[in-house]
Formats: structure tokens, C-alpha cells, sequence
């Protein structure tokens, strides 16, 4: 079956520090793996995504998140955070070897950046 | 493009009144999807369609809720008889293949009281 956790429902960080959301998945075959962020009252917006290739991902706002096959983790990471990245975070899982495209969330991680 | 539209954004109507939601997904976006957010349960696939069809509808709540995608451009989730319980943000997404992000709308708040 196809899953995501992420452990941490809320993360808290005090601005300039780094930042880690955590995201643990689970697929029969090959994942493709995103992260997506989500402001109050506002749908979901595009991170980045691992699909193939360098393990380490960068994408929007400063983000990166490093794929590690063996730990089946994508966690997300940021090296100075702000206090506007504080937000509702989601890690999301397609997988492709069964070829359906059905795509799974994580219950999301609220981060919390504190001044 | 203007992105998923979906339509009401908000929508208050009383338990057991029919209630239909509605998206259009982005122009050639294969996949489209159906999510349901709470805050005890988080963010749900309902259901997902691929080319027109419903390929994975096992997150349908009940026999009360339904959705349709006549074309490639319109979907409906509807809910009839609609309960308290089912308040909550539902959004649509639609992406072009497995392993492109997904774009969302902006939600549709529903209260049923």
C-alpha cells in the first residue's frame, strides 16, 4: 500500500536557524515524491520534487529536500529559516511502478518560525 | 492559464440539501484529482480521475458523495443528502502526467448545519 507519514505535527524554529520537516514514505515500486506548502485559507502550493537523479532537490523559496532510499525518506530542509516560512507543509507520494498517478499526502507539518 | 478554477469558494447550505462543487481543471492536464481537508483527518483523496475516467474512487466516503467528469475540462463532486459531518475544504488538482506536480484550486469551504 501506498503511504506517508510525517512525525511532527508542528515544528518550531526561531528565524536565521535551520530547519528540518520530516516526511517517511512508503511505495511498492519507485516513488516520485513532492513537497507542497500551504498558507491560511489558500490551497496548496508547489516545493520541489524528486523524480530521478541527484538525491539532493532544490526548489522554490530557498527550499531543498534530500531523497534517501534506504531510510525511504524525503525530508525537507531549509539552511536559514524565516518567519514568513511559517506554514502547513506536505510531503506527497506517487507510485509510478504500478502506473496509476494516484497521488498521497502526508497529514502535514505545521511550521512555526518564531522572530 | 488561469489555473484550477473551482466554484463556490464558499458554500453554507442545511443538512440533507444536495450540494454540488465544481472544478475545471488546468487545459491539458490528464489527471485530475478530488481531496477532502479536516482537521482531524487531514488531507484526503477522494477520488481521482485519468483521460475523463475515475480510475481510484476508494476514498469516497459514502454512497452520498459522487463524482463525474464529463470532459476534459469540467468535474463535479456531489453530495446528496449532505450531513454536518462533511464540512470541510474539498479541493481539485489536475497535473499533466504521473510525474508532474499537481496544481491545486483554491478550495471550496463548505458548512453544512
Amino acid at each position: 500500500a501506498q503511504s506517508v507519514a510525517q512525525p511532527e505535527d508542528q515544528v518550531n524554529v526561531a528565524e536565521g536557524n535551520p530547519l528540518t520537516v520530516k516526511c517517511t514514505y512508503s511505495v511498492s515500486g519507485n516513488p516520485y515524491l513532492f513537497w507542497y506548502v500551504q498558507y491560511p485559507n489558500r490551497g496548496l502550493q508547489f516545493l520541489l520534487k524528486y523524480i530521478t537523479g541527484d538525491n539532493l532537490v532544490k526548489g522554490s523559496y530557498g527550499f531543498e529536500a534530500e531523497f534517501n532510499k534506504s531510510q525511504t525518506s524525503f525530508h525537507l530542509k531549509k539552511p536559514s529559516a524565516l518567519v514568513s516560512d511559517s506554514a502547513l507543509y506536505f510531503c506527497a507520494v506517487r507510485d509510478i511502478s504500478g502506473n496509476t498517478g494516484k497521488l498521497i499526502f502526508g497529514q502535514g507539518t505545521t511550521l512555526q518560525v518564531k522572530p | 492559464d488561469a489555473g484550477v478554477i473551482q466554484s463556490p469558494r464558499h458554500e453554507v447550505t442545511e443538512m440533507g440539501q444536495e450540494v454540488t462543487l465544481r472544478c475545471k481543471p488546468i487545459s491539458g492536464h490528464d489527471y485530475l484529482f478530488w481531496y477532502r481537508q479536516t482537521m482531524m483527518r487531514g488531507l484526503e483523496l477522494l477520488i481521482y480521475f485519468n483521460n475523463n475516467v475515475p480510475i481510484d474512487d476508494s476514498g469516497m466516503p459514502e454512497d452520498r458523495f459522487s463524482a463525474k467528469m464529463p470532459n476534459a475540462s469540467f468535474s463535479t463532486l456531489k453530495i446528496q443528502p449532505s450531513e454536518p459531518r462533511d464540512s470541510a475544504v474539498y479541493f481539485c488538482a489536475s497535473s499533466l502526467e504521473e510525474g508532474i506536480e499537481a496544481f491545486f484550486g483554491q478550495g471550496t469551504r463548505l458548512t453544512v448545519v
